[in-house]
């Protein structure tokens, strides 16, 4: 099963964007990376995903490297709100890893 | 609105009496998985299930029961809940089925649960 690196934790300026790294260097030709972020003990809410190409929502974009191995979540304004961890994820089918995630702290 | 319910939110029981937690979904997802999460540990699959009647073992499934009798339930079973069992839980459901998971999890907001 295809797992992922992230770095424990990060620090952003408020308004500045947030780069979150993620490595998923065995991640197979047909699995999504998939990000999530989950604030103090709620249920992880979803926030983007894609297969090849970089892909841009309301909350973020995600940009995966030509070769897959890895991805960054950007978050162009990071606000107090965006403090959470963040989780990166390959999904290959059921089986799920979720891994320690990233500790975004956004201060002001 | 579209969601994950489960139930109970916060649950104190002692070792050896046997619970069910319910997980619910609206969605007419295929997909069910349950997570427990513990402090340092990050979130980990216990049970998941691409469809009815269809359950696979995640990655710390011991301790733990599920059944899928209908699409929209994915009870989570403790036969004989231990204080290592005391976590928080989380039930999550996405459309998909084996060949297709391009689709994201929805979670429910968790179950606090507390053996002594």
């Amino acid at each position: 099963d295809a797992k992922t690196t992230q770095p424990p934790s990060m620090d952003c300026a408020e308004g500045r964007a947030a780069n979150l790294p993620c490595n998923h260097s065995t991640i197979s030709g047909n699995e999504y990376v998939y990000w999530y972020r989950q604030i103090h003990s709620q249920g992880p809410q979803y926030i983007i995903h894609g297969l090849k190409n970089n892909e841009t929502n309301e909350m973020a974009s995600l940009i995966i490297t030509e070769d897959r191995k890895s991805s960054t979540l950007i978050l162009p304004h990071a606000t107090l709100r965006d403090t959470a961890v963040y989780y990166c994820i390959v999904r290959p089918g059921g089986k799920l890893i979720f891994g320690q995630g990233t500790e975004l702290s956004v201060k002001p | 609105e579209a969601q994950v319910t489960q139930n109970p939110r916060y649950l104190i029981t002692v070792t050896g009496k046997k619970l069910t937690v319910t997980c619910s979904q609206n969605m007419n997802h295929e997909y069910m998985s349950w997570y427990r999460q513990d402090p340092g540990l990050g979130l980990r699959q216990i049970y998941y299930s691409m469809n009815v009647e269809v359950t696979d073992k995640g990655d710390v499934p011991e301790g733990y029961k599920v059944s899928r009798k209908e699409k929209r339930n994915f009870p989570l079973i403790l036969e004989s809940p231990s204080p290592n069992q005391t976590s928080l839980y989380f039930c999550a459901s996405s459309a998909g089925d084996r060949l297709n998971y391009n689709s994201p999890l929805h979670f429910g907001n968790g179950t606090r649960l507390t053996v002594t």
